[in-house]
Formats: C-alpha cells, structure tokens, sequence
C-alpha cells in the first residue's frame, strides 16, 4: 500500500527535552511538508521541502527543525526553543508540480500528537 | 494577503437534509483550491482539486463548484458518517504554500 506514515501516534515531552516525529512515504512524491494545527486554527506550515537535501521555512519555523537526507523521510524536530509544542503535527507529501495544470494536491499522514508535561 | 474563510463554522443537518459549505478565498492568481474531509484524531483526507471558475466535481453524495471568489461543498442527502470536518485550501501560482481554512464541522443526526 502506498502512503503516509508518522510514528509516533502520542508522544510526551518534558520541559527542555528536543523530541523528533518522523514521517515517510512511499508514494514517490517529490515534496513534503510539516504543519501544526490547533483547535479553532487552520494549518499551518512549518518547513516544507521540495527536493532531497533542501528545505524552506513555512509561517511559524521558529522552534522547529528538519532534515531530508532522503526522497522518502522528512523527520521534525521540535527543539525546547518552541514554547508551546502541544499540538497535532500532520506530515504531508506531493508531486512537485511546476505546470498550472499538474495534480499538485498533499496528501496527509495520520498525524502525531504531541504534549508537553 | 493570500486568505481563506469558510462558513459556517459548525453545521448541523438531519440525515437525508442537504446543505451546502462555503470557502471564500483572495489569493493572486488562484492555481487550486482543494477541499478535504478530517475525521477527529486523524489526518485530512483529499477530496477534490477544482482549477478553474465554472469547474464541479462529484464524489457520492459530495459535489464541489468553483466560482472566482469562492468554493461550495454541496452535500445531498448526508448521512451520519458523513459527519467531520470539512477543510479548504488554496494554493497560488505565485508561490508554493497552500493556506487552509479553519473548516467546517458537520454533524449528520440519524
């Protein structure tokens, strides 16, 4: 089956601890991406990266870091710089599509939770 | 500013009772608008990607239009397990984001 998966589903952080969430795919995609939602907010964009070895900020970096080292993994790592960490983190991935016209829609991984104690 | 908006907040419909969301969006140069379907706990499911005005797409009981300003998910005859959050994005030409909307919750009662 090809698809999306973030491991782990729960995951507890203390006060000063940096935690890594991880996300693979093996739909061949090109791009993939790291958003935060929280309740009553939309997602929001952490990094994204298009290509293995590069990567750009989205809204809200800060606190945040990440590595492609590889086409199929993009693990985030929530440093204790970001002060409020407790969320939903979704993984996503996509073609990169350059013409108007290509099928450039994300899709999603199953998500962590993620709390701080 | 790239925005998206959607309406109402929370729906909440008798089973059979047919309804539509609304994605209002200002984006410069509008490539897609996609629309997906969250369940509580989990990730969004993709749906539907529209491209341009006058552009519909159908899946079961769910029919999605485009217009240049906004997006509507027509929902005909819900049922219960159609009951989730439903959420809009955009994406624009000139840039490689996409931005959600804080999405629709809807409540299917038998």
């Amino acid at each position: 089956d090809g698809g999306i998966t973030q491991s782990p589903k729960y995951l507890f952080r203390k006060e000063g601890q940096n935690v890594t969430l991880s996300c693979e795919q093996n739909l061949n995609h090109d791009a993939m991406y790291w958003y935060r939602q929280d309740p009553g907010q939309g997602l929001r964009l952490i990094y994204y990266s298009q290509i293995v070895n590069d990567f750009q900020k989205g809204d809200i970096a800060e606190g945040y870091s990440v590595s492609r080292e590889k086409k199929e993994s993009f693990p985030l790592t929530v440093t204790s710089a970001q002060k409020n960490p407790t969320a939903f983190y979704l993984c996503a991935s996509s073609i990169w599509g350059l013409k108007a016209a290509s099928y450039n829609e994300q899709f999603f991984g199953p998500g962590t939770r993620l709390t701080v104690l | 500013e790239d925005q998206v908006t959607q309406s109402p907040e929370a729906l909440r419909l008798q089973e059979g009772e047919s309804s539509s969301l609304n994605c209002s969006y200002t984006v410069s140069g509008l490539r897609g608008l996609f629309w997906y379907r969250q369940d509580p706990g989990k990730g969004p499911e993709f749906l539907f990607t529209l491209y341009s005005a006058g552009e519909e797409k159908e899946k079961e009981r769910l029919k999605a239009t485009l217009t240049k300003k906004e997006s509507f998910l027509h929902i005909t005859a819900p049922k219960p397990e159609d009951s989730a959050t439903y959420l809009c994005a955009v994406q624009a030409h000139t840039g490689n984001q996409f931005y959600f909307g804080t999405g629709t919750s809807l409540t299917v009662i038998p």
